[in-house]
């Protein structure tokens, strides 16, 4: 079985660029989520989607930026204009939805992305 | 309250000793509590896992010992090996209320010498 699949890898910009990475799930898994792992820390949770529907999205930093999730399967995540700070590991993990007794979130290889 | 400490910051083992991961919480409505392994380049890889039902759960040489009055949980790994050299993070999570958002301690660096 395929695991969480993201792209791109790696990716390095200037500051005030766009950029947007893309996660495909663990087929089946209905809820995904998108954290951000800064050097030398844990994941923290940007946002979570259930289907189509994000249901928590109270840590992402709403003026910069977006996240979508077209049909429940694929997302994309945004960032307009990337900052310094941006710069980090955003990594997107899914699951089983909660309500079907399964806790685990499986975690895709992260994109690298560095802002100059 | 949404906080999860862990420690220590690093960790230097033998091979074939115990490595000894600890983390704490102060959250009681957390009722998950998974444990991720993460080499570098690489997305965080659950390990194991327990529920608050029980006071330890093993897996091979991975075993999660879990203390609910001192909102403690730690990892132990057995006969570890050069191979488990990685970071290790704990997280928590309020599972059964369905936000599925976990939170991660800031990670442990183990290294196991051959």
């Amino acid at each position: 079985e395929a695991g969480v699949v993201q792209s791109p890898r790696y990716k390095i910009i200037e500051k005030k660029q766009p950029v947007a990475f893309w996660c495909n799930p663990i087929s089946g898994h209905n809820t995904l989520y998108w954290y951000r792992q800064n050097l030398g820390q844990g994941p923290e949770l940007l946002i979570r989607y259930e289907n189509e529907e994000a249901v928590d999205d109270s840590q992402l930093p709403k003026d910069r930026f977006s996240a979508e999730r077209l049909k429940g399967v694929d997302s994309t995540l945004k960032i307009q204009p990337a900052e310094l700070g941006d710069s980090a590991v955003y990594l997107c993990a899914s699951s089983l939805a909660p309500m079907a007794g399964s806790y685990e979130q499986y975690f895709g290889p992260g994109t690298r992305l560095t802002v100059t | 309250q949404q906080q999860v400490k862990q420690s220590p910051q690093s960790l230097i083992v033998q091979k074939g000793g115990i490595s000894i991961i600890n983390c704490a919480y102060e959250n009681t409505a957390f009722d998950y509590f998974p444990w991720y392994q993460q080499f570098p380049g690489k997305g965080p890889a659950l390990l194991i896992a327990i529920r608050p039902d029980v006071s330890e759960k093993k897996e091979g040489r991975f075993t999660i010992s879990f203390n609910k009055s001192a909102k403690q949980f730690s990892l132990h790994i057995m006969d570890s090996q050069p191979g488990d050299s990685a970071t290790y993070f704990c997280a928590a999570s309020k599972g059964s209320s369905n936000t599925g958002k976990l939170i991660f301690g800031q990670g442990t660096t183990l290294q196991v010498k051959p």
